[in-house]
C-alpha cells in the first residue's frame, strides 16, 4: 500500500526556520497537501496544491515539491505554531504519520 | 462562513453499530465530495471514507470496508457514516472534512467501543 513517510520530531527555537519532510513515491505527479493539528483541536489546512496558502494563514508558512519529498517550511517560528503536522498526496487516501513540531 | 459540526458519538459495545452525523453550513453541498477522517487516541489521522458530491462514488479504508456505510443527503446538507460491527480498533474521533483537499473539518465526535 501506497506510504507517506514523515520525522517523528522537529525542534526548533523561536525565529528559526522550521523544515519538515515528507517523501512517497507519488509525489512528483501528485499535489502535497499540509495540516496542522494542535492538541485537543480540529486539524487545519496550512499548505495545498505544494505551495499554495489558504487565506488566513501566516506568510510564515510555505511549501514546496521536489521529486518525491515534499517539504513544510515555516519561516521564524513561532511558539503558536507548536503542534502536530500530517502531510497527504492527492488521490491517495493516506497520510504521513506525522510530525511533533516543538518550538522551545 | 465554512461550518461542519458532527454528532452522534458515543459508547457503544465491541459489535455493536453507531451512526455519526455531519451537518454542513456557509457552502453548497451537493458541489463537493465530502469525507470521514478518524483520529484514534494518541495516534495520527486515517482516513475512512470519501463519497462523491453527488454520492454516485464512495470509498472505504480497507480497515472498515464492509462494516462502515458513508452516505449524504444533498437536500439536508448533511453527512452520514453508519458504522456496523465496531471493534475495539475503532475507537477515535471521528472528522467530517471537505473535499479531496480537506480544506475545512468539523470538530469532530467520539467513539468510544468498550464492553
Amino acid at each position: 500500500s501506497y506510504e507517506l513517510t514523515q520525522p517523528p520530531s522537529v525542534s526548533v527555537s523561536p525565529g528559526q526556520t522550521a523544515r519538515i519532510t515528507c517523501s512517497g513515491d507519488a509525489l512528483p505527479k501528485k499535489y502535497a497537501y499540509w495540516y496542522q493539528q494542535k492538541s485537543g483541536q480540529a486539524p487545519v489546512l496550512v499548505i495545498y496544491e505544494d505551495s499554495k496558502r489558504p487565506s488566513g494563514i501566516p506568510e510564515r508558512f510555505s511549501g514546496s515539491s521536489s521529486g518525491t519529498m515534499a517539504t513544510l517550511t515555516i519561516s521564524g517560528a513561532q511558539v503558536e505554531d507548536e503542534g502536530d503536522y500530517y502531510c497527504h498526496s492527492s488521490g491517495n487516501w493516506v497520510f504521513g504519520g506525522g510530525t511533533k513540531l516543538t518550538v522551545l | 462562513e465554512v461550518h461542519l459540526v458532527e454528532s452522534g458519538g458515543g459508547l457503544v459495545q465491541p459489535g455493536g453499530s453507531l451512526r455519526l452525523s455531519c451537518a454542513a453550513s456557509g457552502f453548497t453541498f451537493s458541489s463537493y465530495w465530502m469525507n470521514w477522517v478518524r483520529q484514534a487516541p494518541g495516534k495520527g489521522l486515517e482516513w475512512v471514507a470519501y463519497i462523491k458530491d453527488d454520492g454516485s462514488e464512495k470509498y472505504y479504508a480497507d480497515s472498515v470496508k464492509g462494516r462502515f456505510i458513508i452516505s449524504r443527503d444533498n437536500a439536508k446538507n448533511s453527512l452520514y457514516l453508519q458504522m456496523n460491527s465496531l471493534r475495539v480498533e475503532d475507537m477515535a474521533v471521528y472528522y467530517c472534512a471537505r473535499t479531496s483537499a480537506l480544506d475545512y473539518w468539523g470538530q469532530g465526535t467520539l467513539v468510544t467501543v468498550s464492553s
